[in-house]
């Protein structure tokens, strides 16, 4: 299985401040067909996960452009510019190329 | 719009067999997979499975043995069966649209004697 490391496990921010996770898989997650999937997801207490970023850089409809995402081959980062109050919760990475599709473990970005 | 939404029993007993109900709409079985993930309390996602529009399936090797997924494209449902439920297997179980950009609410489901 692909395992994907997810760094920091814990995320203090600055209301207005910037955060940046990390994503690594311990294999390529290019699919065979040249597609890089590798998603970012933002869940809140209670809520279901919510799509932020698909396909390693590209925004969801609705998310604001305060979130962005790069990266290539296994090493992926999601960024938060300017953090918003709605912005605090529990991030995971996915990756969709190999099966059994895995997330990260996450990352709780909270208050400092 | 799309949505979904995850129905089914909240209490299980061990050794039992879950069944669960995603009932979508806004979308066509037929052009979209469903997916099942689930979560136990206080940890993270694990993907169970899922079954594509041409119907066909892909299961989590760890729970291959115990889980199905089918569905009934006229209703919009798509349904999860797991067997010998044990302890382990208590977590908020959510259903969402491949490729994984609309989920569920998610349902609870607690195994316990």
């Amino acid at each position: 299985d692909v395992v994907m490391t997810q760094t920091p496990v814990s995320l203090p921010v600055s209301l207005g401040g910037q955060a940046s996770i990390s994503c690594r898989s311990s294999q390529s997650l290019v699919h065979s067909n040249g597609n890089t999937y590798l998603h970012w997801y933002l869940q809140k207490p209670g809520q279901s996960p919510q799509l932020l970023i698909y396909r390693v850089s590209n925004r969801f409809s609705g998310v604001p452009d305060r979130f962005s995402g790069s990266g290539s081959g296994t090493d992926f980062t999601l960024k938060i510019s300017r953090v918003e109050p709605e912005d605090l919760g529990d991030y995971y990475c996915l990756q969709s190329t190999h099966f059994p599709y895995t997330f990260g473990a996450g990352t709780k970005l909270e208050l400092k | 719009q799309v949505q979904l939404k995850e129905s089914g029993p909240g209490l299980v007993k061990p050794s039992l067999t879950l069944s669960l109900t995603c009932t979508v709409s806004g979308f066509s079985l037929s052009s979209y997979g469903v997916i099942w993930v689930r979560q136990p309390p206080g940890k993270g996602l694990e993907w169970m499975g899922v079954i594509w529009g041409n119907g066909n399936t892909n299961y989590n090797s760890a729970l291959k043995s115990r889980l199905s997924i089918s569905r009934d494209t006229s209703k919009s449902q798509v349904f999860l069966k797991m067997n010998n439920l044990q302890t382990e297997d208590t977590a908020m179980y959510f259903c969402a649209r491949g490729p994984f950009d609309y989920w569920g609410q998610g349902v609870m489901v607690t195994v316990s004697s």
